[in-house]
């Protein structure tokens, strides 16, 4: 089974509209951390935002905002107001284990936004 | 700045040939480092974690004569694609820890004609 789910290959959003990019996973791990990462064409990894398990408020930073639904095992990221220069791939990432003790991260396959002027 | 420095950012050589491709921890010393790679609209896989002074511990199906990696010193580790094949163009993409934050390299580009 695949740890790190990401079921939109592609999506558009108009600019200055929010946009969710979904995200699910699968650990038998009480403690471990959810990543979003935003790679623009030029292949560089962005550390946009970062989730921990055992953290009850859902993570914020700036524009973006992780909804965290650990009962379903989602960690959905949301942008909000995009801009065009949000357009690039998003991953979703996850380290299994407590923070500090593991730092491989599982990606998933990604999902390419356009953002529409 | 940039925390994790990549050389080359982009290279091409022949098949047969070995290409080298370096990670750099800068102002910071980074006792392990992680190789991934990424095929093109495909995601990061973990190929290895390289460990300072001490062998680097591959997953499994990566091949470890064929992805060399060495990690001499506590700034620096790097990855050698020994007789490289059309089948190794990739992404190669590296990264360290530092104050336990999580930094990516700005990646390497291997095309092998």
């Amino acid at each position: 089974a695949q740890k790190i789910t990401q079921t939109q290959p592609g999506m558009f959003v108009q600019e200055k509209e929010a946009v969710t990019l979904d995200c699910t996973y699968d650990t038998s791990d009480q403690s471990y951390g959810l990543f979003w990462y935003k790679q623009p064409s030029s292949g560089e990894m962005i550390f946009l935002i970062y989730q921990g398990s055992y953290d009850e408020q859902n993570a914020t930073e700036g524009r973006y905002s992780l909804n965290f639904q650990k009962a379903r095992k989602s960690a959905n990221l949301v942008i909000s107001a995009s801009q065009l220069g949000d357009s690039a791939m998003y991953f979703c990432a996850m380290r299994e284990g407590p923070k500090g003790s593991n730092y491989k991260l599982t990606f998933g396959k990604g999902t390419l936004l356009t953002v529409n002027p | 700045g940039a925390v994790v420095s990549q050389h080359p950012s982009r290279v091409i050589c022949k098949s047969g040939t070995s290409v080298k491709i370096e990670c750099r921890s800068l102002d910071f010393q980074a006792t392990t480092m992680f190789w991934y790679r990424q095929f093109p609209k495909q995601s990061l896989m973990l190929m290895a974690t390289s460990n300072e002074g001490s062998k680097a511990t591959y997953e499994q199906g990566v091949e470890k004569d064929k992805f060399l990696i060495n990690h001499a010193s506590l700034t620096l580790s790097t990855l050698t694609v020994t007789s490289a094949h059309p089948e190794d163009s990739s992404f190669y993409i590296c990264s360290a820890v530092r104050w336990g934050e999580l930094f990516f390299g700005e990646g390497s580009r291997l095309t092998v004609l």
